[in-house]
């Protein structure tokens, strides 16, 4: 089945620092893929739409500049939290489209990634 | 923008059935899907149902209605393993692109 992977699954870092988060699709290619975020007991936030070679779509609220993805590969996409701050503590979970499957289910079917426990002191 | 509403906990006996309702209001509907979420861990997909009726995955059903704005998850033969939570998923093009809305999540507690 597809799988999908996120590294690191957890981060602890210090307040002002940047932190660099890869998702892969291990066994199959994805045009498009899903940053989300979850806050503890919440839903999952959809904050952007990472397109392979092209520029994010952002949520209205999520600043691009602060949360800086880069899709440059099938494969690969990165989300960077800039200047991180305790508010940006929370679960980021990837999500990645199969491009190969068809039909009227494939769209809606996300793989999603383990998730990283994001902490900023 | 689109808005979702499901319970926010339920609880079950074992061997129970136990049935998740999801209501839901946007523009462009194409779908509704199904995740199951265990604690510390990733989403995973259960189902989708982008016509009315029912789909029948093994002890896991879903529903919709469109004309409603209604879907529902049915869980059968309820299990231990099946405490996690819900969470309902619209698919819609309301903001000029497709994407996936997921609604606030059920938490499902199944008891001895």
């Amino acid at each position: 089945g597809a799988v999908v992977s996120q590294h690191p699954s957890r981060v602890i870092c210090k307040s002002g620092t940047s932190v660099k988060i890869e998702c892969r699709s291990l066994d199959f290619q994805a045009t498009t893929m899903f940053w989300y975020r979850q806050f503890p007991k919440q839903s999952l936030m959809l904050m952007a739409t990472s397109n392979e070679g092209s520029k994010a779509t952002y949520e209205q609220g999520v600043e691009k500049d602060k949360f800086l993805i880069n899709h440059a590969s099938l494969t690969l996409s990165t989300l960077t939290v800039t200047s991180a701050h305790p508010e940006d503590s929370s679960f980021y979970i990837c999500s990645a489209r199969d491009l190969a499957s068809g039909g009227e289910s494939s769209y809606n079917e996300q793989f999603f990634g383990p998730g990283t426990r994001l902490t900023v002191l | 923008g689109q808005s979702l509403e499901q319970p926010s906990e339920v609880t079950a006996v074992e061997g129970a059935i136990v049935q998740i309702n999801c209501t839901y209001q946007t523009s462009g509907f194409y779908g509704l899907s199904w995740y199951q979420q265990h604690d510390g861990g990733a989403p995973t997909f259960l189902s989708y149902n982008a016509l009315d009726g029912l789909e029948e995955t093994g002890r896991f059903s879903s529903f919709l209605s469109r004309s409603d704005s209604y879907g529902y998850l049915l869980l059968q033969e309820l299990q231990m393993k099946d405490s996690a939570s819900y969470f309902c998923a619209v698919r819609d093009d309301s903001g000029g692109y497709q994407k996936v809305t997921f609604g606030i999540g059920t938490k499902l507690q199944v008891i001895p």
